[in-house]
């Protein structure tokens, strides 16, 4: 069966710091990756997804980067921190088939919190 | 103009009462998909039931059942028999076949249910 693992749950990092945030998947070959940031009582917000190695696409501006340099293998990156950073960040992959009904399954997440 | 819309931001739900919680959805292709995500404190994200556009019968997940009205474009979460773990944030969601080879999920804002004994 597939599962998905993100880590770490939880991260306390001073503004200004790097940050890496990983994403590993098994079970499954070619999935496409995402990652969502959440911040505190509000929506998920899509950040970047990547349908395959080394390609990745950004939804958003901002000083995060992402790489996928194995097939299931995705990190979340970032030079420098920013306070703004703070939130929840969740992993997620699907299927690349179309007419999969099943949406995606999420990795348990990282609380990131920018001190 | 917002995709997905869940105008309730909280909703209180007696044990063992039903509730509904509402979605509504805004796109210009015929195939898409709609997910009902349930996720409690602890930040996980659930998923619950699927909805396809093309299905005619509306789903359902044991407790779970999902209120499509295609004309109205919109897409009800029901929970029968409510449980004091239900309580927890939900999320209304739709992945379209536009959206490109990544067939990203695009989430509402979200409705936090809380359950009262």
């Amino acid at each position: 069966s597939q599962t998905i693992h993100q880590w770490p749950a939880t991260l306390v990092q001073p503004v200004g710091s790097p940050l890496s945030l990983e994403c590993t998947v098994e079970g499954t070959s070619n999935p496409n990756l995402y990652w969502y940031r959440q911040a505190a009582g509000r929506g998920l917000q899509l950040l970047f997804y990547s349908v395959g190695i080394g390609q990745i696409s950004s939804e958003v501006p901002q000083n995060l980067s992402a790489s996928r340099p194995q097939d299931r293998q995705f990190i979340l990156s970032s030079k420098k921190l920013l306070l703004s950073d703070s939130g929840f960040y969740l992993c997620a992959w699907s299927l690349t088939v179309m007419g999969q009904g099943y949406g995606y399954t999420f990795g348990s997440g990282t609380r990131l919190t920018v001190v | 103009a917002q995709k997905i819309t869940q105008t309730q931001p909280g909703m209180f739900v007696q044990e063992k009462e039903a509730v509904t919680l509402d979605c509504t959805y805004d796109t210009s292709d015929q195939s898409y998909g709609l997910f009902w995500y349930k996720q409690p404190s602890s930040g996980e994200m659930i998923f619950l039931i699927y909805q396809g556009s093309y299905d005619e019968q509306n789903a359902t997940e044991g407790r779970y059942s999902l209120n499509f009205q295609k004309a109205r474009k919109s897409a009800n979460l029901v929970i029968s028999a409510s449980q004091l773990g239900d309580s927890a944030m939900y999320f209304c969601a739709m992945r379209e076949a536009t959206s490109g080879s990544a067939r990203q999920l695009t989430f509402g804002s979200g409705t936090q249910l809380t359950v009262l004994p």
